[in-house]
């Protein structure tokens, strides 16, 4: 059983291009949230999707950023027109259900140069 | 608001045990996590406690929760160079499913 995989582990985009950040959860996983984390800082939460719902967006940015978790394929963390301060890692974790145990992938640390 | 903190750093001699201790704010916590961090990785769960116990102990790692002062610790015992890694407290808050991270403590094991 893979684990959450997210793709790709590295990201470089101009001032004004889009990001496309891509998360596969684990198997039986229909939970899945995404984290940001700053250099040096902690993960915070940006948002949390089941099949074709957003449940909890209350730390996405309110602009240039969605999320969507399609019925079929991976969730996807779009950023469209990143600028410099959107340099981050980004973590997707995800769970079987409701209060389970989330399980991380490695991460995309996306570099705007 | 939530809020969780955590020293920055923490350094021990290889053998010793070690120490991580992180305040929240939140008292409507239900699970309370540590996870490791290792360069360039994502996070790995080391362990976690429910909000109604005071104490896990799982191997090498131990964790004490007073709840009363909102406190939460690790104990690595016999710490080993391995075991060098940033290391984040996290609550998840009743009745959400998002977990709120600390700032990460990077423990550093010297021989």
């Amino acid at each position: 059983n893979a684990g959450v995989m997210q793709n790709p582990r590295h990201l470089v985009r101009r001032r004004g291009q889009e990001a496309r950040l891509r998360c596969s959860p684990m198997k039986g996983h229909s939970h899945v949230y995404w984290y940001r984390q700053l250099p040096e800082e902690g993960l915070k939460f940006m948002v949390y999707l089941q099949k074709e719902n957003i449940i909890d967006e209350s730390g996405m940015p309110k602009e240039r950023f969605s999320a969507e978790f399609p019925k079929e394929g991976p969730s996807i963390l779009r950023i469209q027109q990143v600028v410099r301060g959107d340099s981050a890692a980004y973590f997707c974790a995800s769970s079987p259900g409701a209060q389970a145990e989330a399980f991380f992938g490695q991460g995309t640390r996306l570099t705007v140069v | 608001g939530e809020d969780v903190e955590q020293s920055l750093f923490l350094s021990v001699r290889e053998g010793d045990s070690s120490v991580i201790n992180c305040t929240y704010t939140d008292s409507s916590s239900t699970y309370l996590y540590w996870y490791k961090q290792e360069p360039g990785a994502g996070l790995q769960l080391l362990t976690y406690i429910f909000s109604n116990m005071d104490m896990k102990q799982d191997q090498r790692l131990t964790v004490l929760l007073n709840k009363k002062d909102k406190h939460l610790s690790l104990r690595i015992a016999d710490t080993q160079t391995g075991d060098s890694a940033i290391y984040f407290c996290a609550e998840s808050i009743q009745d959400t499913d998002k977990l709120i991270f600390g700032t990460g403590t990077r423990l550093q094991v010297f021989p």
